[in-house]
């Protein structure tokens, strides 16, 4: 069973602080990984995608992925009131002979950011 | 990225009967992807659609419980049958392109409520 565990919450930061968002994953072979922001009664949406070791930064996120550690991390800098939601780690993972693989989701990290 | 719509958006169903829910792409995709997100939980894959051939299913659904069509490369459906109120939940489709490490993009999902 391919694993992937985030921090459960909920994480409360003050408004323009920093967040840190942690996901670790379990299958080797993974190759793509994906943080998702769900609002509550809406559908996930992409936010970062990161393919290799480093940081990716995209304006006020920064995702940094850890192949060895099988880690990846989402940093939200000046957290806003409007980036509270929740965030999905997700995890693409090749099966069988087939190079098309699937996402496998955390459990998600809920994130309030208070003015 | 593509333009995703589902329909009904939310539905009430008395236990016994079944449900269809349709996802429209605005392009052609190669992938999509019929997910189950019950209430304060992450998403489970149900199944993966295939243009032309049956649904994969995955661990825990079957085709007779959730069948699945895909008749071409922008529209899927999803039927719930024979539904009891575990059925209860949130159903959203998502596509990608044809490379393994392609993001997932969701629609809106539909949400159901069995009676």
């Amino acid at each position: 069973q391919k694993e992937v565990e985030q921090n459960s919450g909920p994480l409360s930061v003050p408004e323009g602080a920093i967040a840190s968002l942690n996901c670790t994953y379990s299958d080797r072979v993974s190759q793509s990984f994906f943080w998702y922001r769900q609002y509550s009664g809406k559908s996930p949406e992409l936010i970062m995608s990161i393919y290799s070791n480093g940081d990716k930064e995209d304006g006020r996120f920064t995702a940094q992925l850890n192949k060895a550690s099988q880690y990846v991390s989402l940093l939200i800098r000046d957290s806003q009131p409007s980036d509270s939601a929740t965030y999905l780690c997700a995890v693409n993972s090749p099966r069988g002979g087939s190079t098309l693989g699937r996402l496998y989701f955390g459990r998600g990290t809920q994130l309030t950011v208070w003015p | 990225s593509a333009v995703i719509s589902q329909k009904p958006s939310r539905d009430i169903c008395q236990r016994g009967t079944s449900l269809t829910i349709q996802c429209q792409v605005d392009s052609q995709v190669t992938m999509m992807f019929w997910y189950r997100q019950q209430p304060g939980q992450s998403l489970t894959l149900i199944a993966t659609a295939n243009q032309g051939s049956e649904a994969t299913y995955e661990s825990g659904f079957v085709i007779d419980k959730f069948p699945i069509s895909r008749p071409n490369l922008t529209f899927s459906t999803l039927t719930v049958s024979n539904m009891s109120p575990e059925d209860s939940s949130i159903y959203l489709c998502s596509v990608a392109g044809t490379a393994a490490s392609e993001a997932q993009f969701f629609g809106p999902g539909t949400r159901l409520t069995v009676l």
